[in-house]
């Protein structure tokens, strides 16, 4: 089955620093890959839709310039925290779509297994 | 504004019984609508999904149950196993553009 990863799985850093969040397809090419931020006991929040070769899509009230999202080949996504702060420590998600499959039901995403950020 | 809504953070269920997760949702231009399960320190695991235009899906124990003027949802398992126990999202998206999440239910399944 489709596998996607994340890397790294938790993180900790220094209120400032930037950290960067790797998305991988490891048995598919991902056209589309998006980024979700979970607080506890709240639903998966979309932040961004990532296309290949393009730049994000970011949602309303998502700074695209704290949250760099580049999506450089087809199953690598990367999400950058740029001058975290501690209000940004939550668990990033990230999911993709198998190239040729998203546009028709059941518009099967495929999840990572998440990045723990804490931000001290 | 939460367009996707689980009222019931968690649910208890005797091992064999039918457990019911309910889902609601607000904006009636959406046409799809899926179900995800999902461990601690997991992501998402996809699990069952149903059209606008159908009424009911079934996949072995799993059962999803659309009724589109009430825009409820709900996912029936039965018999419940101990190793359902997790936490179930229902999704929503408008022709597989964007997807809403609702908070999720936690199962637990009483052996």
């Amino acid at each position: 089955g489709a596998v996607v990863s994340q890397h790294p799985s938790r993180v900790i850093c220094k209120s400032g620093t930037s950290v960067k969040i790797e998305c991988r397809s490891l048995d598919f090419q991902a056209t589309t890959m998006f980024w979700y931020r979970q607080f506890p006991k709240q639903s998966l929040m979309l932040m961004a839709t990532s296309n290949e070769g393009s730049k994000a899509t970011y949602e309303q009230g998502v700074e695209k310039d704290k949250f760099l999202i580049n999506h450089a080949s087809l199953t690598l996504s990367t999400l950058t925290v740029t001058s975290a702060h501690p209000e940004d420590s939550s668990f990033y998600i990230c999911s993709a779509i198998e190239l040729g499959q998203g546009l028709l039901p059941p518009y099967e995403q495929y999840f990572g297994p998440g990045t723990r950020l804490t931000v001290t | 504004d939460q367009q996707v809504k689980q009222n019931s953070p968690s649910l208890s269920v005797q091992e064999g019984r039918i457990s019911i997760l309910n889902c609601d949702y607000t904006n009636s231009m959406f046409d799809y609508f899926l179900w995800y399960k999902k461990y601690p320190a997991e992501g998402p695991t996809f699990l069952i999904s149903i059209s606008s235009i159908k009424d009911k899906n079934e996949d072995g124990r799993f059962t999803v149950f659309l009724n589109k003027s009430a825009k409820h949802l709900s996912l029936h398992i039965v018999p419940s196993q101990p190793g359902d126990s997790a936490v179930y999202f229902c999704a929503a998206s408008e022709s597989g553009n964007q997807f809403y999440f609702g908070t999720g239910t936690s199962l637990t399944v009483i052996p």
